[in-house]
């Protein structure tokens, strides 16, 4: 069962536009979202997370926006930076600990 | 601050062997967790581990099985391997602070199974 969602398998932007990665989920028991980067040959890593009970957050370069009604939430990146090159997940978790993951975005980010 | 480490890095069994796979949680993280990841896919919750005692457990079968030591270090133990086992093995630590659930992930360990 996808209970979470990535429809977009990759992304290409330029160099210091936007990127939106978007994210849909199905189980209104989810209370939290997590964007995790991930690398070649390493783990995810954490990137900004956001709490069912707010619809945005924001850390630096990084913003996530989450629409409950919709079930659905995004990440922007602005500006983007080839550096920013990587497999992007969107994660949501419910208690105890059960997270479930995307199939996750690819975005590159031209020079 | 020491980060979440996992071992081997790679490993190669046969179908029917049995494999026990390795973590380390990072400093002052008491909360581990395990997942799948098959190739072109996002990371399937496997199960969690809480001050030794199994938390929550996603849709997999019981020779999938866990252990979690006073050092709150884990191991990710499969039986009977199967070709479908193939796959990336990502470990994860957290701290247990309800409403806290950013995990930090380990490099992972590939398994094959031929």
């Amino acid at each position: 069962d996808q209970q979470v969602k990535q429809n977009s398998p990759s992304l290409s932007v330029q160099e210091g536009r936007i990127s939106i990665l978007n994210c849909d989920y199905t189980n209104s028991m989810f209370d939290y979202f997590l964007w995790y980067k991930k690398y070649p040959a390493e783990g995810p890593t954490f990137l900004i997370s956001i709490s069912s009970i707010k619809d945005k957050n924001e850390d630096g370069r990084f913003t996530v926006f989450l629409n409950k009604s919709a079930k659905h939430l995004s990440l922007h990146i602005v500006p983007s930076q080839p550096g920013d090159s990587a497999v992007y997940f969107c994660a949501a978790s419910a208690p105890p600990g059960d997270m479930r993951f995307g199939a996750g975005t690819r975005l590159t980010v031209k020079p | 601050e020491t980060g979440v480490t996992q071992s081997p890095t790679h490993l190669i069994k046969t179908r029917g062997q049995q494999v026990t796979l390795r973590c380390s949680s990072q400093s002052g993280h008491n909360t581990v967790s395990w997942y799948q990841q098959a190739l072109g896919q996002g990371p399937q919750f496997i199960f969690q581990y809480y001050r030794e005692e199994e938390n929550g457990r996603g849709n997999f079968p019981p020779r999938f099985s866990g252990l979690q030591f006073p050092n709150y270090s884990s191991e990710l133990n499969v039986n009977a391997l199967e070709l479908d086992d193939s796959a990336l093995y990502l470990c994860a630590s957290s701290r247990h602070s309800g409403g806290d659930y950013e995990q930090y992930f380990g490099p992972g360990t590939r398994l094959t199974v031929t």
